[in-house]
């Protein structure tokens, strides 16, 4: 099973600035089959990347990824105030079993 | 546009068994495996199973292998999952959630969640 290390475990930033959230396995990762998920207080999570790269539906352009093997970040360029949350990594690879990191949490400055 | 609405959680005792329910509306169901994700209160996200879209290939985590069996009725556009042999370690909001495309196990679309509450 991939094991995903998430960093840093909380990230304090303040609206406009810029966030890069890593997400590192513990083997590579597939065809860049990894993907990143928000997760606000009491709601479901929400796809904003796949592919490493590819934004979901919907998903504003401030939202980036990019990486692959065993380096992949999630870069948001200028925090708007619904932004912070809880943001997943996920990889997926060519077959199950799927795993998640455990989490980074981005909060208010 | 896309719905998926979970049931069936609840306040349930150890070593019984419960059944999520999954209805799903807004597209073609019978076309799009379905997985379901769990998490407990506080805690991250735990991948469990997957169907495939037309129920013949299931997978499930090791974690809870034995204990919870994934189905679908394509008929009545809704997934399942039986959960069995409960534990306190089981509590948790169960989500499912839609596979985007074939062979690219990632979800595009999740439901709101039902909580499964393991206690005596």
């Amino acid at each position: 099973e991939i094991v995903l290390t998430q960093s840093p475990g909380t990230l304090s930033l303040s609206p406009g600035e810029r966030a890069t959230l890593s997400c590192r396995p513990s083997q590579s990762v597939r065809s860049s089959y990894l993907a990143w998920y928000q997760q606000k207080p009491g709601q479901a999570p929400r796809l904003l990347i796949y592919g490493a790269s590819s934004r979901a539906t919907g998903i504003p352009d401030r939202f980036s990824g990019s990486g692959s093997g065993t380096d992949f970040t999630l870069t948001i360029s200028r925090l708007e105030p619904e932004d912070f949350a809880v943001y997943y990594c996920q990889q997926y690879g060519s077959s199950p079993p799927i795993t998640f990191g455990q989490g980074t949490r981005l909060e208010i400055k | 546009q896309v719905q998926l609405v979970e049931s069936g959680g609840g306040v349930v005792q150890p070593g019984r068994s419960l059944r999520l329910s999954c209805a799903a509306s807004g597209f073609t169901f019978s076309t799009h495996a379905l997985h379901w994700v769990r998490q407990a209160p506080g805690k991250g996200l735990e991948w469990l199973t997957v169907i495939s879209a037309d129920g013949t290939f299931k997978s499930y985590a090791d974690s809870v292998k034995g204990r919870i069996t994934i189905s679908r009725d394509n008929s009545k556009n809704t997934l399942f999952l039986q959960l069995d042999t409960l534990k306190p370690e089981d509590t948790a909001v169960y989500y499912c959630a839609r596979q985007l495309r074939f062979a690219e196990w990632f979800q595009d679309y999740w439901g709101q969640g039902t909580l499964v509450a393991v206690s005596s």
